[in-house]
């Protein structure tokens, strides 16, 4: 069975402040993805970013970065000079090569104050 | 991009209930989540080409359907308090070749039943 633990319920940060999202994983498949999402207030979940297992690279885009690694089945996700419009709910999520169950974390409210 | 109907719905207990979503173009898969407040969505059931292709632990009161037009929907039928719950639909482009290729989910805005 898939796993994936967002051990960080909640955190508060104040604008421009840098903050990293945990994620870690379990699965007994060699390939699968994993996934991050945001969901605001308004409760459409927005695609983030898509990596698959064979891909370890970090990956930069903006004010988002990524670091998947294999070793220890995380992967965390970080956000440089926070702002307000940050605030929200973050998912990380895995699939197998299936493709069809998407196995959600409990989220991470991330709530950024002026 | 993937929408959803109705956005609010509020049913009584045992009733039946009938969302709907539209698919993104060119999209050949729809997959259905249950997310209860302050929860990750669970899946509920994914449709390729019109046929169930994988299913989660949600019992058979919970049906689906996909046609050939982009739209699907999800049926709820003896409600339960339980229910209550924002009902959100992903579409997403598997893979014919050599079995299925994990494609990206894109999420619709998302259906928030309330069952009284």
């Amino acid at each position: 069975a898939q796993k994936v633990t967002q051990a960080q319920t909640e955190i508060s940060v104040v604008e421009k402040e840098d903050v990293t999202l945990d994620c870690v994983y379990e699965t007994r498949d060699t390939t699968y993805y994993l996934f991050w999402y945001k969901q605001p207030p308004s409760g459409e979940l927005v695609f983030l970013i898509r990596r698959n297992s064979f891909d370890e690279q970090n990956e930069i885009s903006g004010r988002y970065s990524w670091n998947f690694q294999k070793s220890t089945s995380s992967f965390n996700f970080t956000i440089t000079a926070s702002q307000v419009v940050d605030s929200a709910v973050y998912f990380c999520a895995l699939i197998d090569n299936a493709g069809n169950m998407l196995t959600f974390g409990g989220g991470t409210r991330l709530m950024v104050k002026p | 991009g993937v929408t959803q109907s109705p956005t609010h719905l509020i049913k009584t207990r045992g009733q039946q209930v009938t969302l709907r979503c539209s698919s993104q173009s060119g999209h050949n898969t729809v997959s259905w989540y249950q997310q209860a407040l302050g929860q990750g969505p669970q899946f509920i059931f994914q449709y390729y080409r019109e046929e169930e292709n994988g299913r989660g632990n949600f019992p058979p009161r919970f049906s689906g359907l996909q046609f050939p037009n982009d739209s699907s929907e999800l049926n709820v039928n003896a409600l339960e308090l339980d229910d209550s719950a924002l009902y959100l639909c992903a579409s997403s482009l598997l893979g014919t070749s050599g079995g299925a290729i994990a494609d990206t989910q894109y999420f619709g805005p998302g259906t928030r039943l309330t069952v009284l």
